[in-house]
C-alpha cells in the first residue's frame, strides 16, 4: 500500500524557517518523482515545488521560489521542503504527492497534509 | 503567468450528468489530471493523463480533452460526488505546474 506521511509542520514567527518531511512507503522510491502542494485556509490548491528522481532537478512556484528548497534522501525514503523568510501568506496545509514522470507529469497519491501556521 | 480556468461552482441533481471544465493555452500539447476532494480531506487523483480512470475510481468519472479544453464529466451523479474538483497541468515550458482555481459540485 502507498503511504506518504508528511511532518514537520507547526506554528513559526514571520521570518522563520521550517523543515518539512515526506516519508514514503510501499513503492520503489527511488523511481517516482515527488511534488509539494499547498492549501491555505479555505482557498484552493497550490503547486509549490517539485523534484525528479535522482534530487538532481527542483522545480518551484513562482512565489516560493528562492525561499524554499525541495530535496530528497533515496536512502531513507524521505521528501523534504525546507522553507525560509517564511510570510503570513505561506500559512496552509502542505501536502506531500508522488509524481507521474517528469517534465509535465501530475501526481497521483497524496499525504494528508501537515499545518503550517506563520504567526507573531 | 499560466493559468488553468475551471468556473467556481456547478450545480446537477442526483442522476444528472454533471461536466466541469478547465481551459488552458497549452491543454492542446499537455496532459491534464483531475483531483476530488471531499471536505477535510486530502485531494484523490480520479483521472490522468486526459482521460484515463485510475483503478477504484467509479466508471461513471470519465474525462475528455479538446482543443484548449479539458473536461471532467460525472454521468449519474450521487450525493457522494459532492466535493471539490481541481484540473492540474502545465504550461509549455514543462516543470511548471498549475491547479486551476477548482470547481464545487454540488449535487442536490
Amino acid at each position: 500500500e502507498v503511504q506518504l506521511v508528511e511532518s514537520g509542520g507547526g506554528l513559526v514567527q514571520p521570518g522563520g524557517s521550517l523543515r518539512l518531511s515526506c516519508a514514503a512507503s510501499g513503492f520503489t522510491f527511488s523511481h517516482y518523482a515527488f511534488h509539494w502542494v499547498r492549501q491555505a485556509p479555505g482557498k484552493g490548491l497550490e503547486y509549490v515545488s517539485a523534484i525528479n528522481t535522482n534530487g538532481g532537478g527542483t522545480y518551484y512556484g513562482k512565489s516560493v521560489k528562492g525561499r524554499f528548497t525541495i530535496s530528497r534522501d533515496n536512502s531513507k525514503n524521505t521528501v523534504y521542503l525546507q522553507m525560509g523568510s517564511l510570510r503570513t501568506e505561506d500559512m496552509a496545509v502542505y501536502y506531500c504527492a508522488r509524481g507521474f514522470p517528469l517534465p509535465n507529469g501530475g501526481v497521483d497519491y497524496w499525504g494528508r497534509g501537515t499545518l503550517v501556521t506563520v504567526s507573531s | 503567468s499560466y493559468e488553468l480556468t475551471q468556473p467556481p461552482s456547478v450545480s446537477v441533481s442526483p442522476g444528472q450528468t454533471a461536466r466541469i471544465t478547465c481551459s488552458g493555452d497549452a491543454l492542446p500539447k499537455k496532459y491534464a489530471y483531475w483531483y476530488q476532494q471531499k471536505s477535510g480531506q486530502a485531494p484523490v487523483l480520479v483521472i490522468y493523463e486526459d482521460s484515463k480512470r485510475p483503478s477504484g475510481i467509479p466508471e461513471r468519472i470519465s474525462g475528455s480533452s479538446s482543443g484548449t479544453m479539458a473536461t471532467l464529466t460525472i454521468s449519474g451523479a450521487q450525493v457522494e460526488d459532492e466535493a471539490d474538483y481541481y484540473c492540474y497541468s502545465t504550461d509549455t515550458s514543462d516543470y511548471s505546474w498549475v491547479f486551476g482555481g477548482g470547481t464545487r459540485l454540488a449535487v442536490l
